[in-house]
């Protein structure tokens, strides 16, 4: 059983698209993120969600809209998508507040591509 | 607010070299400071974390001291092997529960 799993992992799409990820845990952790990473492999964090509620939004485009209809789910929806979107999108998951946060458990990444 | 900054690479050693990478840290209170791993095409890993001042980290021959006097977390291992080829992410993690990750440098090791 795979901890924290994200689908699609790959994803190749035209500009202008709308496009969605989503990313499940079954750790029971409290808190989930997304984090992009570059082709340069720098890691930059997008959002953050504590039991369903955003607890950190970093300066992302209004195009991104992360949705958690509970804790152990954490979507990522991207509207009208830009060659700069692409890179590999990481969801990752913690204990969370009750548990000092901690280490981060990180699913596999999904890969998009923007033509 | 914030920081990492670590070792720039890429670093490529010999089997059996000894390793050095270089991590100092910025942030206000008491951070969690860990060091990741992520091997290609795979998410990262933890690869070992320490939770205060003085201790220290070890995980597959790896090891890593918190040092609050010169905020700094060092990862080292003595005798690197070809499967440790990979890219290491040193990081820090708030009170608050926000993670902060240096650039990661990516260590190639050679048979």
């Amino acid at each position: 059983d795979t901890a924290v799993s994200q689908t699609p992992k790959y994803l190749v799409t035209q500009m202008g698209n709308d496009k969605s990820i989503k990313c499940e845990q079954n750790l029971g952790h409290d808190t989930m993120y997304w984090y992009k990473q570059d082709s340069k492999k720098f890691l930059k964090i997008m959002f953050s969600y504590n039991n369903k509620e955003l607890i950190i939004n970093e300066t992302v485009p209004n195009r991104f809209s992360p949705k958690s209809p509970d804790k152990a789910h954490l979507n990522l929806h991207i509207n009208s998508l830009e060659l700069g979107d692409s890179a590999v999108y990481f969801c990752a998951s913690s204990p969370g507040l009750a548990g000092g946060f901690g280490e981060l458990f990180f699913g596999e990444g999904s890969r998009l591509t923007v033509l | 607010g914030d920081s990492v900054t670590q070792m720039e690479g890429p670093v490529t050693l010999s089997e059996e070299a000894f390793l050095t990478i270089n991590c100092t840290y910025t942030a206000t209170g008491y951070p969690s400071l860990f060091w990741y791993v992520q091997y290609p095409g795979e998410g990262l890993q933890l690869l070992l974390k320490a939770t205060k001042a003085d201790d220290k980290g070890s995980n597959k021959g790896f090891e890593a001291t918190y040092r609050k006097e010169t905020t700094s977390f060092h990862l080292e291992k003595g005798s690197v092997q070809v499967s440790d080829s990979a890219v290491y992410f040193c990081a820090l993690t708030t009170n608050a529960g926000k993670s902060t990750f240096g650039d990661g440098t990516t260590l190639t090791v050679k048979p």
